[in-house]
C-alpha cells in the first residue's frame, strides 16, 4: 500500500541553524501539506501546496519557512533560522484532491528539537 | 482557534465493549469530517470519514455519526480491542473557503485505553 515517507525521523539542531525536512508523498497525489504538533498540543496546519505553488499558509508559516517540490517526488519544508519554539513533530500529508473524498494521508513525522 | 473540539481528553473502556469518542465543531461550512488514529511517535492514520450530506458511515467495527444540527460527530468502535488503544483525532475540512485547499482543522485528541 502506498504511503507517505519522511526523513529524517529525528533532527536535533542549534537555534539559528537551518533545517530541511523531507517528504515523499504518495505518487499520484496532487496536493501536499505540512502540519506540526507541539508536544501536548493540537496538530496544526502550516501550509498547503498545489501545482508548484503555495495555495494556503497559516499564521505560523512566516518568512522563516519555505516549501519546495524540487523534483517529481520530493516535497521539502525548510526553516531558515530555527527558534526554540519550532521544536515539534512535523508531519507531511498528501491527497489526490482537495475536495470531495480527498483524504489526506500522513507520513510518520520528523521530530525536530531546537536547542 | 477552537473550531473543532474534543472535550474528553481520555476514555477507558473494557475490551469487547463499545467506545464512543465525541467531537464538536462550530463552523457550519465544514463539509467533510475525518477521524485519525495516532500511536506515539507515528503519524496520524486515517480511520474513517463522513461527508456533511450524510449522517452515518460504517466501516467494519468503526461507525461515524454526524448530527449537523448539533454540530456534533461521534466515532463508535464496536467491539473495542486492546490494539485500539491510541489517541483519536477528529478533523474537519472546509472546502468552501476562498482558498479551497482542503486544509484540515484538528481537535485536541482523545486518548483511548482499551483494557483486556
Amino acid at each position: 500500500e502506498p504511503e507517505v515517507t519522511q526523513t529524517p525521523s529525528h533532527q536535533v539542531t542549534q537555534m539559528g541553524q537551518e533545517v530541511i525536512l523531507r517528504c515523499v508523498p504518495i505518487s499520484n497525489h496532487l496536493y501536499f501539506y505540512w502540519y506540526r504538533q507541539i508536544l501536548g498540543q493540537k496538530v496544526e496546519f502550516l501550509v498547503s501546496f498545489y501545482n508548484n505553488e503555495i495555495s494556503e499558509k497559516s499564521e505560523i508559516f512566516d518568512d522563516q519557512f519555505s516549501v519546495e517540490r524540487p523534483d517529481g517526488s520530493n516535497f521539502t519544508l525548510k526553516i531558515r533560522s530555527t527558534k526554540l519554539e519550532d521544536s515539534a513533530m512535523y508531519f507531511c500529508a498528501s491527497s489526490r484532491t482537495s475536495g470531495g473524498f480527498g483524504t489526506q494521508y500522513f507520513g510518520p513525522g520528523t521530530r525536530l528539537l531546537v536547542l | 482557534d477552537q473550531q473543532v473540539k474534543q472535550n474528553s481528553p481520555s476514555l477507558s473502556v473494557q475490551e469487547g465493549r463499545i467506545s464512543i469518542l465525541n467531537c464538536d465543531y462550530t463552523n457550519s461550512m465544514f463539509d467533510y469530517f475525518l477521524w485519525y488514529k495516532k500511536y506515539p511517535a507515528e503519524g496520524p492514520t486515517f480511520l474513517i470519514s463522513i461527508s456533511s450530506i450524510k449522517d452515518k458511515n460504517e466501516d467494519g467495527r468503526f461507525t461515524v455519526f454526524l448530527n449537523k444540527s448539533a454540530k456534533h460527530l461521534s466515532l463508535h468502535i464496536v467491539p473495542s480491542q486492546p490494539g485500539d488503544s491510541a489517541v483519536y483525532f477528529c478533523a474537519a475540512r472546509d472546502v468552501h473557503g476562498s482558498s479551497n485547499t482542503g486544509k484540515l482543522i484538528f481537535g485536541q485528541g482523545t486518548t483511548l485505553q482499551v483494557k483486556p
